[in-house]
């Protein structure tokens, strides 16, 4: 079975620019988590996905950032413009479930993540 | 509100030799905790997990937890470090407060093996 795919690995952006992450998370996982890790920081939430609804964006660090899961699938993450601040490492998460009082127990399998370097 | 305070941001050991990663939780709540590695270039990987059954739980590649609730503790702990263990480990509580399963993770611990 395929593990959680993240596309690209690596991207190197201008500030001002635009970029979009993929997310593609394991088959048939209702919850799909966005994660980042700022260097020097530790990892923090983004949002949370159920199917195709946002349940909890409140990680989302401000308007720049937009995301959507398109029929409940895969994943985008898009930073416009990117600051020099956004640098970091992206992770998606997904898990099973789409109760979400079970979320809590449930474990998220983790994409190896998309570095993003703004200049 | 839920957090995770890993004491140590780098341990080192030699190879044989036992690890002890620190770990203390707060939380309201009863709390899901968990310990996930990450290897350079890859994703994290779960190594356990405590979701209230047994206080000492068994992980992947020998590893184990035990969570102490008069401690507030979580920590990792391996009889015999192998130098593939060495990687980046996260103690992580899952934030039930908003059931939405979101992570709420500790800073890190670097995990350096020697031979």
């Amino acid at each position: 079975e395929a593990g959680v795919t993240q596309f690209p690995s690596h991207s190197v952006i201008e500030k001002g620019q635009t970029v979009t992450l993929r997310c593609d998370p394991i088959s048939g996982h209702d919850n799909l988590y966005w994660y980042r890790r700022v260097m020097g920081k530790e990892i923090k939430f983004l949002l949370h996905f159920v199917k195709e609804s946002k349940q909890d964006e409140s990680g989302m660090p401000n308007n720049r950032f937009l995301a959507e899961r398109t029929g409940g699938t895969y994943s985008t993450l898009k930073v416009q413009p990117a600051e020099l601040e956004d640098s970091g490492v992206y992770f998606c998460a997904s898990s099973q479930e789409g109760t979400s009082g079970r979320a809590a127990y449930n474990e998220q399998f983790f994409g190896p993540g998309t570095r993003l370097t703004v200049l | 509100a839920q957090s995770v305070t890993q004491l140590d941001s780098h341990v080192s050991v030699s190879e044989g030799t036992p690890v002890l990663l620190r770990c203390n939780y707060s939380s309201s709540y009863s709390p899901s905790l968990f310990w996930y590695v990450q290897h350079p270039n890859k994703g994290l990987q779960l190594l356990l997990k405590y979701t209230s059954a047994a206080t000492l739980v068994k992980g992947i590649n020998g590893f184990e937890a035990e969570f102490k609730k008069s401690e507030t503790s979580f920590h990792l702990t391996k009889p015999s470090a192998h130098m593939s263990d060495a990687a980046e480990y996260f103690c992580v509580v899952s934030d039930r407060a908003g059931n939405t399963g979101k992570l709420i993770f500790g800073q890190g611990t670097t995990l350096q093996v020697k031979p």
